[in-house]
């Protein structure tokens, strides 16, 4: 049972253009969602957080949106550079439970070609 | 760099062999987590430590796992008789503010 789905494993854009990476949740109790990007052979690099009592964070070119209805939350890099060539996980957390353990997806490759 | 290290970077060794790991949180932060990570999915939660004590353990932990974080400062992972399904990457992560901060991570090949 995957609580936390990036159904697409890869996604390819052009340098300078939108990338948008979805991720779905089933558990009513994450209330908080993290982003991580990761190379290989390195660990995940947290990029941005959304509280569920927000709809929408940013920072610098990367902004998340979260539809709490929809159990779906979006990350938008604009302008996307080769440099962001990498994975991209999603997670998420009850932050009203004790261990604020992450429940991730299983990753969205993202290629930014020059 | 997140400040939090792990050693070594890269293990293999021959199935039934012991392997130990060890992670160096951000010194601040008390509480400290074990992921696991396996070609094509995402990290999968194993243990984690609030300062010396280990709160809670995921299923994926059989009994030839073993976690300590001794004195609430660095920890150890540590596989017993490892077989080839233990091949992974584990990784270490510090947690401050409902964020965690992941390390490099131990890459494990088990021939």
């Amino acid at each position: 049972d995957q609580q936390v789905k990036q159904n697409s494993p890869s996604l390819s854009v052009q340098e300078g253009r939108i990338s948008i990476l979805n991720c779905d949740y089933t558990n009513s109790m994450f209330d908080y969602f993290l982003w991580y990007k990761k190379y290989p052979a390195e660990g995940p690099t947290f990029l941005i957080s959304i509280s569920s009592i927000k709809d929408k964070n940013e920072d610098g070119r990367f902004t998340v949106f979260l539809n709490k209805s929809a159990k779906h939350l979006s990350l938008h890099i604009v302008p996307s550079q080769p440099g962001d060539s990498a994975v991209y996980f999603c997670a998420a957390e009850n932050s009203g439970g004790s261990n604020y353990k992450l429940t991730f997806g299983k990753g969205t490759l993202l290629t930014v070609n020059p | 760099d997140t400040g939090v290290s792990q050693d070594p970077r890269h293990k293999i060794t021959k199935r039934g062999q012991n392997v130990t790991f060890r992670c160096d949180p951000i010194s601040e932060h008390n509480r400290l987590y074990w992921y696991r990570q396996t070609l094509g999915q995402g990290p999968e939660f194993l243990t984690y430590f609030q300062n010396e004590a280990q709160l809670e353990k995921s299923r994926l932990l059989s009994d030839r796992f073993s976690a300590e974080r001794p004195k609430g400062s660095f920890s150890t992972l540590e596989i017993q008789r490892t077989e080839q399904g233990d091949s992974a990457m584990y990784l270490c992560a510090s947690w401050i503010q409902e964020t965690q901060y992941f390390g490099p991570g131990t890459r494990l090949l088990v021939l």
